[in-house]
């Protein structure tokens, strides 16, 4: 099984601030990686598929990159919107796994 | 517009059985996977079941689930379902369909194993 680290648990940031979120691979996932996003009492909310590609309707001060074993996803300026949890999700082998999450708060 | 609305959530005794379902809509059903992916409360997502489009057999399960889920769809309905059987309380969760491309998710529906 693959094994997705998300870590920090949780990040602090002021609403304008860029913030970068890490997700490591215990194994090659090439970039079938997606990234989340979830509020409170919401269903998760696809931002990013194949480690970079932004879904439909997601702004673009979203971007994700990497490869292999080591991704990010960058929010380039923090809107107050922004504040939530994000998972990021890897489609490469079965099971499908998702990491544990990181919570971006404000600060 | 795209819609998944899960349904048949509830109360449920330690061993029991329980059918969930996901009314989808606002797309071409037969030509997408599926998949249901469920959350602890407070925890994180678990994916736990995928079939693949109309006219394939291929499913998954996640090894917590394997032989007590079932994921089944009614292509003619645009229906998903789980079959969720020998309930344990660590099954306890908002259970979600989501759509193939992970794009479109139900809003879910709550399933609690009590003993």
């Amino acid at each position: 099984e693959v094994v997705l680290t998300q870590s920090p648990a949780t990040l602090s940031f002021s609403p304008g601030e860029r913030a970068t979120l890490s997700c490591r691979a215990s194994q090659s996932v090439g970039t079938s990686l997606a990234w989340y996003q979830q509020k409170p009492g919401q269903t998760p909310r696809l931002l990013i598929y194949d480690a970079s590609k932004r879904a439909t309707g997601i702004p673009a001060r979203f971007s994700g990159s990497g490869s292999g074993t080591d991704f990010s996803l960058t929010i380039s300026s923090l809107e107050p919107e922004d504040f939530a949890v994000y998972y990021c999700q890897q489609r490469s082998d079965w099971p499908l796994t998702f990491g544990p999450g990181t919570k971006v708060d404000i600060k | 517009e795209v819609r998944l609305v899960e349904s048949g959530g509830g109360l449920v005794q330690t061993g029991g059985s329980l059918s969930l379902s996901c009314a989808t809509s606002g797309f071409t059903f037969t030509s997408y996977s599926m998949n249901w992916v469920r959350q602890a409360p407070g925890k994180g997502l678990e994916w736990i079941a995928y079939t693949d489009y109309s006219g394939s057999s291929a499913k998954n399960y996640a090894d917590s689930v394997k032989g007590r889920f079932t994921i089944s769809r009614d292509d003619a309905n645009n229906l998903l379902y789980l079959q969720m059987n020998g309930l344990r309380d660590e099954d306890t969760a908002v259970y979600f369909c989501a759509r193939g491309d992970w794009d479109y998710w139900g809003q879910g529906t709550l399933v609690t194993v009590s003993s």
